[in-house]
């Protein structure tokens, strides 16, 4: 069974204090690893797909990388608007399985 | 803009009612997935269509149901509805399989 855990559940950061978020997973073959920013009663927004290991993606503040087991997003420099809901997300090669993890609650404090 | 819609945006209603809660998805998107998002849970998924046919099916309840329709707008079917029901319901469409796009969900309140 596809698993998907992340960590840590919640983080709080000083403006400008860099960190990372962890993602690990379990999958009968990996099509896609994905990540997604979630503000309040909004929907899933997407941000990055990662397909195989020693991918990495870079946007802005944020950096995602992937290995065989887990993924990380790097924050860097954070401001105050980059806190949300972290969500990942895999999707198994059947295309027919896409398992959310329970997200990252990152506030960035001024 | 996710190019993801879904009607209404808010629904309050009472125990024993039934519901239908509506999504269009991207142009030339095919699947069609739906998602419960409890207060301060994660994202649940309930079921997935592609091209009008059943896809996939996770933690959805039999008193709930779902379809797609030929112009591939796809409508949830909430029945029997419990105050556990109240939760925010996602619509999300992909290509096929791929990267999922957010509808911005609706807000069921069950009192």
């Amino acid at each position: 069974e596809d698993q998907v855990t992340q960590s840590p559940e919640a983080l709080r950061l000083q403006e400008g204090e860099s960190s990372s978020l962890n993602c690990s997973y379990t999958v009968s073959g990996l099509r896609g690893l994905f990540w997604y920013r979630q503000d309040p009663g909004k929907g899933p927004e997407f941000l990055f797909t990662l397909y195989s290991a020693g991918e990495e993606k870079e946007k802005e503040r944020l950096k995602a990388t992937l290995t065989k087991k887990e993924s990380f997003l790097h924050i860097t420099a954070p401001k105050p608007e980059d806190s949300a809901t972290y969500l990942c997300a895999v999707a198994d090669n059947y295309g027919q399985n896409f398992v959310f993890g329970p997200g990252t609650r990152l506030s960035v404090l001024p | 803009d996710s190019g993801v819609t879904q009607t209404p945006k808010h629904l309050i209603t009472a125990t024993g009612q039934r519901v239908t809660l509506r999504c269009s998805p991207r142009s030339g998107d095919l699947s069609v997935y739906w998602y419960q998002q409890s207060l301060d849970q994660g994202l649940q998924f309930l079921i997935q269509y592609y091209n009008g046919e059943e896809r996939a099916k996770g933690n959805i309840l039999e008193r709930f149901s779902a379809q797609q329709f030929p112009d591939l707008h796809s409508e949830l079917n909430l029945s029997s509805l419990e105050l556990g029901d109240s939760a925010l319901y996602f619509c999300a469409s992909s290509v096929s399989g791929g990267r999922q796009f957010f509808g911005p969900g609706t807000r069921l309140t069950v009192l």
